[in-house]
């Protein structure tokens, strides 16, 4: 059955980086479009990036844009979230999410399935 | 671009229905029938309910049903269980620039 398990979380001082794993099975990240959505304590989802499955786009929230990079290694079926000049703001669990198209255009219908998360603590 | 509003919270006693709107704009919601809705338990993976706006995935109950007007989508929940009571998001396609909404979220108590 699918199945995402994200690791790499911790705690990182402001200004620093981590780089979160996504280990996918069940199926191919080279089929499927894969996301990283965060939730902040006490706050709602937001939703971070996107890696397109043939890896050909990567779109990104403005809160990630310009320090966050979405990668991917299909040898391993695994995606990543390199993210750099950390802030206290991006204190959140992160998860990765499995996309699901609506047929092009529409490069997103919705997410069929979710990880349980790593928790990611910007300390000042 | 500004996240769709939810309602920070709804109630309802077992076996009663409960409406929770979300409300974005025609660069979301109003513009594609790509709205999805999420159960999340504290603490778990959230889960779909909910996609393409009226669409239910699989293993979902019939308790749950979406609909859609203007820049308004809608989760109704029939029949209320115990079991339903956790946090709902609603999240749509916006364009390829900001490509994914999440509504802020609201948060379902079962009296």
């Amino acid at each position: 059955q699918v199945q995402l398990v994200e690791s790499g979380g911790g705690v990182v001082q402001t200004g620093g980086s981590l780089r979160l794993s996504c280990a996918a099975s069940g199926f191919s990240v080279q089929v499927y479009g894969m996301h990283w959505v965060r939730q902040a304590p006490g706050k709602g989802l937001e939703w971070v990036a996107y890696l397109r499955s043939d890896g050909s786009t990567e779109l990104y929230a403005d809160p990630a844009k310009g320090r966050f990079t979405i990668s991917k290694d299909t040898s391993r079926n695994t995606v990543y979230l390199q993210m750099n000049s950390l802030g206290v703001e991006d204190t959140a669990v992160y998860y990765c999410a499995r996309n699901i198209w609506g047929g092009p255009p529409i490069l997103f219908s919705y997410f069929d399935h979710w990880g349980q998360g790593s928790l990611v603590t910007v300390s000042s | 671009q500004s996240a769709p509003t939810q309602p920070p919270s709804a109630s309802g006693s077992p076996g009663q229905s409960v409406t929770i709107s979300c409300t974005g704009s025609s660069s979301d919601i109003g513009g594609y029938n790509y709205v999805s809705w999420y159960q999340h338990h504290p603490g778990k993976a959230p889960k779909v309910i909910i996609y393409e706006v009226t669409k239910r995935p699989s293993g979902v109950p019939d308790r749950f049903s979406g609909s859609k007007s203007g820049n308004t989508a809608s989760l109704t929940v029939s029949g209320l269980q115990a079991e339903d009571e956790a946090d709902y998001y609603c999240s749509s396609f916006a364009g390829t620039n900001n490509l994914v909404v999440f509504g802020g979220g609201t948060k379902l108590t079962v009296l």
